[in-house]
């Protein structure tokens, strides 16, 4: 079965922490798409990174990096230096080869980046 | 950009009432989606289409209704609405074809309170 797991429901820190989210999934399937989104208070979810089963170079876009391992089956997510405006929940997803209408979410970290 | 909108914001029901939600794309996205979102339950897909008058049910497609009679508008219709569908409705849309995994984009949500 297909699953991805958030195990941190919400996480605090203080501004200018660093803060990594975590996100595991389970897939028997060698072809797969890992995907973070960020849903702010307003409500839409903004799409942050797409990242296919056989990409594991890890990624950097300014504060926000990407750590992928197939061996831990893991996709998580770190933001350097987090400010008040990172506040959000974040989701992890995941979809499958050939089933690209599926996309399979994580519940959500929320994080609350104190000033 | 991806821009994906949605009619309402906020909306206010009876029970018993037909509502409509609309959801419009305009990067000739082939698949739209449309999900609910409610707490502890994470996102849920209620159907789908692939194409223009064609649709299929997604997870939780009871009580709910779709139409696409145009490639870029995806409408989801509550036949009559009942208090347990007070939520968040969250419509995406993607590139075609269920071979690849692609990104869904989403739309800024409409949340529905049904009274």
């Amino acid at each position: 079965a297909q699953k991805v797991t958030q195990a941190q429901t919400e996480i605090s820190v203080v501004e200018k922490e660093d803060v990594t989210l975590d996100c595991v999934y389970e897939t028997r399937d060698t072809t797969y798409y890992l995907f973070w989104y960020k849903q702010p208070p307003s409500g839409e979810l903004v799409f942050l990174i797409r990242r296919n089963s056989f990409d594991e170079q890890n990624e950097i876009s300014g504060r926000y990096s990407w750590n992928f391992q197939k061996s831990t089956s893991s996709f998580n997510f770190t933001i350097t230096a987090s400010q008040v405006v990172d506040s959000a929940v974040y989701f992890c997803a995941l979809s499958l080869e050939g089933q690209g209408f599926s996309f399979i979410f994580g519940k959500g970290t929320r994080l609350l980046v104190k000033p | 950009d991806v821009k994906v909108t949605q009619s309402s914001r906020y909306l206010v029901k009876r029970t018993g009432e037909k509502v409509f939600l609309e959801c419009v794309q305009d990067m000739d996205h082939e698949n739209m989606f449309w999900y609910r979102q409610d707490p502890g339950l994470g996102l849920r897909l209620i159907y789908f289409s692939y194409d223009v008058k064609m649709k299929e049910k997604g997870d939780i497609p009871e009580g709910y209704s779709v139409s696409r009679e145009k490639k870029e508008r995806f409408s989801l219709i509550l036949e009559s609405a009942s208090t347990n569908q007070t939520s968040m409705y969250l419509c995406a849309s993607s590139f075609g074809g269920r071979a690849s995994g692609e990104t869904q984009y989403f739309g800024p949500g409409t949340r529905l309170l049904v009274l």
